[in-house]
């Protein structure tokens, strides 16, 4: 089974700090991508990733960034936090390959910010 | 342009009831579609897939066929029990710029009273 983990089920965080959120798949996936989910606006892409350190802006980037220096780990960054960013972060990953498209998604990590 | 449209929430059923659960989207070419689930406090996962015309994706009693004709995804259950009460999503794969993504509707609540 694909598993991806995300580092932190619950973060509360105060405004203008820096926030790490981390995510990790076991697949040796190629794919990786942020989401954020909020009520009656459903997902809403962040930023995603097809190769190590390649990044690619989703929907919605504007506040954010991503790392990913290793093929397994995909990280996103909350520059300077905003209460507006208080949301659920969804992670998932995908093989990559063409045809096989299916996400796979992590528990996802509730961010507050006060 | 793609998109996806599904019948907004939530939808409230007794036991043992029908379900269905409205999808339809649109999109250029030949996307592959899916139903996502998305327990209480949980990450989204994967229900069922389509990937052409007429493809009938089925998992755990539920199942889904990719109408071409009616752009359409509906997804239906005969017996629902109090165990489905979750958010259901509807996707279909975006391959804009040879990147493979997922572009999602914004969800459906079931609630399933014993």
């Amino acid at each position: 089974d694909v598993k991806v983990t995300q580092s932190s089920r619950y973060l509360v965080k105060r405004t203008g700090e820096k926030v790490f959120l981390e995510c990790v798949q076991d697949m040796d996936h190629e794919n990786m991508f942020w989401y954020r989910q909020d009520p009656g606006l459903g997902l809403r892409l962040i930023y995603f990733s097809y190769d190590v350190k390649m990044k690619e802006k989703g929907d919605i980037p504007e506040g954010y960034s991503v790392s990913r220096e290793k093929k397994e780990r995909f990280s996103l960054i909350l520059e300077s936090a905003s209460t507006n960013q208080t949301s659920m972060y969804l992670c998932a990953s995908s093989l990559g390959t063409s045809g096989i498209l299916e996400q796979y998604f992590g528990p996802g990590t509730r961010l507050t910010v006060t | 342009g793609n998109s996806v449209t599904q019948m907004e929430g939530p939808v409230t059923l007794s036991e043992e009831a029908f379900l269905t659960i409205n999808c339809t989207y649109t999109a250029t070419g030949y996307p592959s579609l899916f139903w996502y689930v998305q327990y209480p406090g949980e990450g989204l996962q994967l229900l069922l897939k389509a990937t052409k015309a007429d493809d009938k994706g089925s998992n755990k009693g539920f199942e889904a066929t990719y109408r071409k004709e009616t752009t359409s995804f509906h997804l239906e259950k005969g017996s629902v029990q109090v165990s489905d009460s979750a958010v259901y999503f509807c996707a279909l794969s975006d391959q804009n710029s040879g990147y493979s993504t997922l572009t999602f509707g914004k969800g459906t609540m079931l609630l399933v009273s014993p």
